[in-house]
Order: structure tokens, then C-alpha cells, then sequence
């Protein structure tokens, strides 16, 4: 079975540029989750999507933005890319409910 | 409110055992996670635990969970140099849908 797939694995973008990451979860996985990892604030929940809603958000700029496709398949939007936005995104699926969520290998950000 | 802390680093010989701790905040914990990071990596879902057991043994593995004292560690047994990672604890709250509180991670370094 496949694993959660996530492209780009790197991304490159200037300051007050746009960027979109997505995320392909297991087969059969209807929740997937995003986080944000850096060095200096850890591993930050981001938001969860369910069946095409989000069903949970963090504490977040509404720049951070996403979506969820009726495949499962999710995208993350930032705009207005700020140099703190460089960071390891991560996205994890699972079944939903109290099912253990499962990372892909992310996207490194790096803002210029 | 939500917060879980362990300690940042951990050293131990190949062949020795290893323990890593964590604390947690919010009594109303519904699972809790183990989670591995390697270098350029995504997150390693090891194993869980829900907030009504004591312990769980997964090979190598062994979960302890002191409900009173909101403590959760993990013990690696016979480490191994493939071992040396960092390792997460993670909490997620019961209505809390899927969002998954992280700790700081602690890395574990393997000697010969």
C-alpha cells in the first residue's frame, strides 16, 4: 500500500510570492491533516480536512489556506510569502476518528 | 490547555536501553503517539497508546503510561545505531478531532 505522498519535496519562492503544496494521502484515508515544522516552534498543527471540510484549524493566518478533493487529495495555499514561512510542511492522513495519522516526507519551503 | 514537553537529548550505548519521557497537560488526552523523525525525513508513526492503558509492548518497544502524573515514556530495548533519530510524543484530545499535539522531540544519539 502506498504511503502519504507529498510534492514538491523542495520549493524555492521570493518574499510576497504564492505557493501550493500537495499531499495524496493512503488509499482510503479520508482525513488529512497539515502541520508546519521548524526549528524554533516545533511541530504546529495546521488544519484537517474530512470528506472536503475542514473540520479543524490552528492558529494560523488566514494566508495559510486549503482545500480537500473529493479523491482525498488536499492542497495547501500560502500567499503573501513571508521569510518565516520557511519551514518542513507536513501532511498526514488517516481513516479519521481516533485513527493514528500517517506523515508523508514533506515539503521543504524555502522563502528567499 | 494543551502542552507536552520532553527532554532534548539522550545518549546511549548500542545494545543498552533507551528511555525517553514526556508530559502532558490536558487530562482529557484520548491517544497518545510515538512518533520517529530521521534526517530529510517525514514522521515515523512507531506505536500508541490509548489514555485508558497502562502500557503496551511492541517488540523492541514498550509504552508506559502514568495517568497521574500525565507522564508517557518509551522504552527502546537492545538500541541499535539505526536507532539514532529523533523521537516526538504527541498528544490528541478527545473532541479534539485529529489535530495532534507535538512535544519538542527528543534526539536519541547511539554510540559504539
Amino acid at each position: 500500500k502506498a504511503g502519504v505522498t507529498q510534492t514538491p519535496r523542495y520549493l524555492i519562492k521570493t518574499r510576497g510570492q504564492q505557493v501550493t503544496l500537495s499531499c495524496s494521502p493512503i488509499s482510503g484515508h479520508r482525513s488529512v491533516s497539515w502541520y508546519q515544522q521548524t526549528p524554533g516552534q516545533g511541530l504546529q498543527f495546521l488544519f484537517e480536512y474530512f470528506s472536503e471540510t475542514q473540520r479543524n484549524k490552528g492558529n494560523f493566518p488566514g494566508r495559510f489556506s486549503g482545500r480537500q478533493f473529493s479523491n482525498s487529495r488536499s492542497e495547501m495555499n500560502v500567499s503573501t510569502l513571508e521569510l518565516g514561512d520557511s519551514a518542513l510542511y507536513l501532511c498526514a492522513s488517516s481513516l479519521g476518528g481516533s485513527q493514528p495519522q500517517h506523515f508523508g516526507d514533506g515539503t521543504r519551503l524555502s522563502i528567499l | 490547555g494543551e502542552d507536552v514537553e520532553q527532554s532534548l537529548f539522550l545518549s546511549v550505548r548500542e545494545g543498552d536501553s533507551s528511555v525517553i519521557n514526556c508530559t502532558y497537560t490536558d487530562s482529557s488526552s484520548t491517544y497518545l503517539y510515538w512518533y520517529k523523525q530521521e534526517p530529510g525525513a517525514g514522521l515515523q508513526l512507531l506505536t500508541y497508546i490509548f489514555s485508558n492503558m497502562d502500557m503496551k509492548q511492541d517488540q523492541r518497544l514498550t509504552v508506559l503510561l502514568n495517568k497521574k502524573d500525565k507522564h508517557l515514556s518509551l522504552r527502546i530495548a537492545d538500541t541499535q545505531t539505526g536507532d539514532s533519530a529523533i523521537y516526538f510524543c504527541a498528544e490528541s484530545i478527545t473532541g479534539g478531532g485529529n489535530k495532534l499535539t507535538f512535544g519538542t522531540g527528543t534526539q536519541l544519539k547511539v554510540e559504539l
